[in-house]
C-alpha cells in the first residue's frame, strides 16, 4: 500500500497567490482529514469529510479556505489569497470509519506539505 | 471542551534511560485515547491506543496505561534508544458524535548516544 499521497511535499509562493494543496487517500478508506501544524499552535483538525462529504469544517480558519472531496480517491485544500500567516506544515490523514463503538479506527497520515508564503 | 495536556518538552534522555512522558485529558464523554509519533520530516504514526478504563496499549517496547480515575494516558518505556528521538502526540477521541482526534501539543524527545 502506497500510503497517503501529498502533493506537493514543498510550497514556496508569494501572499496574494493561490494555493492548492493535494491528497489522495489510502484505496478503501472513507474519511479524510486535513490538519495544519504550527508551532505556536500545534496540530489543528481543519475539517474532515466522510464518504466525500464534509463533515465538520468549523476548524477552517476563514473564507480564505476551502476543501473539496469531489471523489473517493482525491481531496484539495485551496487558500486563495494565501498570506504569510498561512504559513506551516499541512497533512492529509485517511482512515477507514466503521462507524461504532468504540470508535479506535486509526487515522494513517501523510507526510505533508510544507507551505511558505513571503 | 475536550483537551489533552501533555507535558511540555523538549525531554533529553541518555541512552537505556526510562522514559515517562506524561499526558492528562478532559473529556466530556468516554473517550478513546492514543499516543502518535512523528520522526523528523514524516507524518504522524500511530504508536499505541486504548479503548477503555485500565486497558494498556503498547508496540515497540512503549506502553500507556488508561487510567479513568485520573483521567491520564502517560507514555512510558523501560529503556530508550537513539532511533526513540521524536516528537510524540497524545490524542483523545470521542466515541460518540465526532470522528475528530484532539490533539496535545506534542513532547520532542532527543535521546543521546
Amino acid at each position: 500500500d502506497a500510503g497517503v499521497i501529498q502533493s506537493p511535499r514543498h510550497e514556496v509562493t508569494e501572499m496574494g497567490q493561490e494555493v492548492t494543496l493535494r491528497c489522495k487517500p489510502i484505496s478503501g478508506h472513507n474519511s479524510l482529514f486535513w490538519y495544519r501544524q504550527t508551532m505556536m499552535r500545534g496540530l489543528e483538525l481543519l475539517i474532515y469529510f466522510n464518504n466525500n462529504v464534509p463533515i465538520d469544517d468549523s476548524g477552517m480558519p476563514e473564507d480564505r479556505f476551502s476543501a473539496k472531496m469531489p471523489n473517493a480517491s482525491f481531496s484539495t485544500l485551496k487558500i486563495q489569497p494565501s498570506e504569510p500567516r498561512d504559513s506551516a506544515v499541512y497533512f492529509c490523514a485517511s482512515s477507514y470509519e466503521r462507524g461504532g463503538l468504540p470508535s479506535t479506527d486509526t487515522q494513517y497520515f501523510g507526510p505533508g506539505t510544507r507551505l511558505t508564503v513571503l | 471542551g475536550d483537551s489533552v495536556t501533555q507535558m511540555e518538552g523538549p525531554v533529553t534522555l541518555s541512552e537505556e534511560a526510562f522514559l515517562t512522558i506524561n499526558c492528562t485529558y478532559t473529556a466530556t464523554g468516554y473517550p478513546s485515547l492514543f499516543w502518535y509519533v512523528q520522526y523528523p520530516g514524516e507524518g504522524l504514526q500511530l504508536l499505541l491506543k486504548a479503548t477503555k478504563a485500565d486497558d494498556k496499549g503498547s508496540n515497540k517496547g512503549f506502553e500507556a496505561t488508561y487510567r479513568k480515575e485520573t483521567t491520564s494516558f502517560h507514555l512510558e518505556k523501560g529503556s530508550v534508544q537513539v532511533s526513540d528521538s521524536a516528537v510524540y502526540f497524545c490524542a483523545l477521541r470521542i466515541i460518540q458524535g465526532a470522528q475528530k482526534l484532539v490533539f496535545g501539543q506534542g513532547t520532542r524527545l532527543t535521546i543521546n548516544p
